[in-house]
């Protein structure tokens, strides 16, 4: 089973409409992580966490949010998605100096 | 403000050796990290520095010189796996752990 799982896989959805991607991890990591990725662009930090109480912005957090229900869990969420939200959303854990990555959530806003 | 750059594109041939630069500017400094990602797939850790001098790791290498701002990732023996986009990645001086990522780098792997 993989340690840091992520859903949905892939999502296409309306403008206004309002989303929430899911992280899991079995790792028992403190600290997670969601990005996006957009061609040309490479990795955008969103939002992070270093454990369940603490919550902090990235560079891009604008238009979106964040909940973290528990240490394993860590939820994304688009309140009215537009269409430059059109992307691929990672999440990820860190242990020491490496991050561990979820196989990712495509999604689409039309 | 933060900027990284690394090449868009590189191409070699299975059996040589490639060399990936990477330069940034960051308020701040706590470590250059490589990490490699296939296309469709998940970025996958390859290395990390902290301080100047090469760090190996089997095929891959990295260099960092934090007075020049500068890194490279050399990849010897190229397999035909290799090819993989390589990104950069900087943590700044504000907080461990938060990352800066460059564009990344297409390797494309000929025979």
């Amino acid at each position: 089973d993989a340690d840091v799982t992520q859903t949905p896989r892939n999502r296409i959805t309306k403008t206004g409409k309002r989303i929430m991607l899911e992280c899991s991890q079995t790792k028992g990591h403190d600290r997670m992580y969601w990005y996006r990725q957009d061609p040309g662009l490479g990795l955008r930090l969103i939002y992070y966490s270093f454990d369940v109480k603490d919550i902090n912005k990235g560079e891009i957090s604008d238009g979106y949010s964040v909940s973290r229900q528990a240490q394993a869990k860590f939820s994304l969420s688009l309140e009215s998605a537009i269409p430059n939200q059109t992307a691929l959303y990672f999440c990820a854990t860190q242990q020491g100096n490496e991050q561990f990555f979820g196989p990712g959530t495509r999604l689409t806003v039309l | 403000g933060q900027n990284i750059d690394q090449p868009t594109e590189m191409t070699a041939t299975e059996g040589a050796i490639v060399q990936i630069n990477c330069t940034y500017q960051t308020s701040g400094f706590n470590g250059l990290f490589w990490y490699q990602q296939h296309a469709g797939e998940a970025p996958t850790f390859l290395s990390y520095n902290v301080l100047d001098g090469l760090e190996e790791k089997g095929r891959f290498s990295s260099f960092l010189s934090r007075s020049k701002g500068y890194s490279y990732l050399l990849l010897k023996e190229l397999q035909m796996k290799d090819s993989a986009s390589y990104l950069c990645a900087v943590s700044p001086g504000d907080s461990w752990g938060k990352l800066q990522f460059g564009a990344g780098t297409q390797v494309v792997v000929t025979p």
